[in-house]
């Protein structure tokens, strides 16, 4: 029930175009949907993160789209630049566990020039 | 603002030998986790501490592994004996109390030979 399925495993985008990666949970006490960037050699960092009570959050050309009733969000990453080349982990926590987060298996995007 | 503290970066040992890590969390924060990540995977929770007392250890290889956190401020994880599946990074991170949002240091690189 702690489990975050993510997908895809890998991502090819070329320049300008739109990224999306997508996740599911199943444990419905979960109330924090963050998404995390990491670089090779780097921990991960935060990127964007949501709660249940929003349907989506923007921050640049980043994007969180959450589904409630289905149980699924998503990050949708519009003019994508060889920059954003990294992997990218969803995670979901709950306030009644702690805090601690449970991270997705990650998606490696490339965004080609 | 500086960030989550970790030291060693990069550690070589021969299985059965010891080793340690240490962190610095980000000031002010009182809660404190070890992940562990192997490589291709996203990490996973080894022990969560709120100030000094520990909220949830329960996939810390307790025969293996062993943490603390003085003053409520720093902490060392040790691995004694290492085995070769040990081999993985080790993050540090924290949080404030009450917040979601959790931050990433860059994580010290074991490998058990």
């Amino acid at each position: 029930q702690q489990q975050v399925k993510q997908s895809p495993q890998s991502l090819i985008v070329q320049k300008g175009g739109i990224s999306i990666i997508n996740c599911a949970y199943e444990n419905t006490a979960f109330d924090y949907f963050p998404w995390y960037q990491q670089f090779p050699g780097k921990g991960p960092a935060l990127l964007i993160a949501i709660r249940p009570d929003v349907s989506e959050k923007k921050e640049g050309r980043f994007t969180i789209s959450f589904n409630k009733s289905a149980k699924q969000f998503s990050l949708h990453i519009m003019d994508s630049q060889p920059g954003d080349s990294a992997t990218y982990f969803c995670a979901a926590s709950a306030k009644s566990s702690g805090d601690k987060l449970t991270f997705g298996t990650g998606t490696r995007l490339a965004v080609r020039p | 603002e500086a960030g989550v503290a970790q030291s060693p970066r990069y550690k070589i040992i021969e299985k059965r030998q010891s080793v340690a890590f240490w962190c610095n969390p980000i000031s002010g924060h009182a809660t404190l986790y070890w992940y562990q990540q192997i490589l291709g995977q996203g990490p996973k929770l080894l022990i969560q501490f709120q100030n000094n007392g520990v909220v949830d250890d329960s996939q810390l290889p307790k025969d293996r592994f062993s943490a603390e956190r003085l003053k409520g401020v720093d902490s060392t994880l040790k691995i004694q004996p290492a085995k070769l599946e040990d081999s993985a990074v080790y993050l540090c991170a924290s949080s404030l109390a009450w917040a979601g949002a959790i931050y990433f240091g860059e994580g010290s690189w074991l490998t058990v030979v």
